[in-house]
């Protein structure tokens, strides 16, 4: 099983900001990493798949990149309703497994 | 645009069965989409639990592999999930999403929490 590690737990940033959020992979899962964002008593909202190609209706201020073994998702301008939790996800192998997330909080 | 509804019964007793069902609008659960559940215990990470596609072809997380069974419906139009033999490690928002792929997600249902006490 590939586990994934998010870092770092929490990151307090203001609206205008650049908000860089990593997960790294214990084995090698290629391209195949998605992000997601879950806000509170939601369901998660898919924004990447394939490590950089954004889901559909996804702003371009957000964008992902890295394959292997370690990526990053990043939103370039911070904007009011982007701070939720976000949680990356890896289908190279299965089982299909997330990272613990990362809370992006309002500073 | 589709639409994915969870139902089920919000508190089962510890080794009963859990059974909870997807009901999809806006589209068909025969179309050439794979129909999947997840689960997100309170307070932590996504679990992803399996898929069925169209043709009753399904894959489980090895963890749950003995105890669950996902299927289809056609007539109703809906997916559904079987887990036996329930412990209080089951308590969790359980969401069904279904997308062209079996490994990632961008149509989900808004959740349905279930709770396993006596």
């Amino acid at each position: 099983e590939s586990v994934l590690t998010q870092s770092p737990g929490t990151l307090s940033l203001s609206p205008g900001e650049r908000a860089t959020l990593s997960c790294r992979a214990s084995q090698s899962v290629s391209s195949s990493l998605a992000w997601y964002q879950q806000k509170p008593g939601q369901a998660p909202r898919l924004l990447i798949y394939g490590a950089s190609s954004r889901a559909a209706g996804i702003p371009d201020r957000f964008s992902g990149s890295g394959s292997g073994t370690d990526f990053t998702l990043t939103i370039s301008r911070l904007e009011p309703e982007d701070f939720a939790v976000f949680y990356c996800q890896q289908y190279g192998t299965l089982p299909y497994t997330f990272g613990q997330g990362t809370k992006l909080e309002i500073k | 645009q589709l639409q994915l509804q969870e139902s089920g019964p919000g508190l089962v007793r510890p080794s009963e069965t859990l059974s909870l069902t997807c009901s999809v609008s806006g589209g068909s659960v025969s179309t050439s989409l794979y129909w999947s559940w997840i689960r997100q215990p309170p307070g932590k990470e996504l679990e992803w639990i399996g898929y069925v596609y169209k043709s009753g072809s399904t894959n489980y997380n090895p963890s749950l592999k003995s105890r669950v069974t996902i299927s289809l419906d056609t007539s109703r139009n809906q997916s559904s999930l079987k887990l036996i033999s329930v412990t209080a490690a089951d308590t969790a928002v359980y969401y069904c999403a279904g997308d062209s792929t079996p490994s990632r997600w961008y149509f989900w249902g808004q959740g349905t929490l279930l709770i396993v006490s006596s």
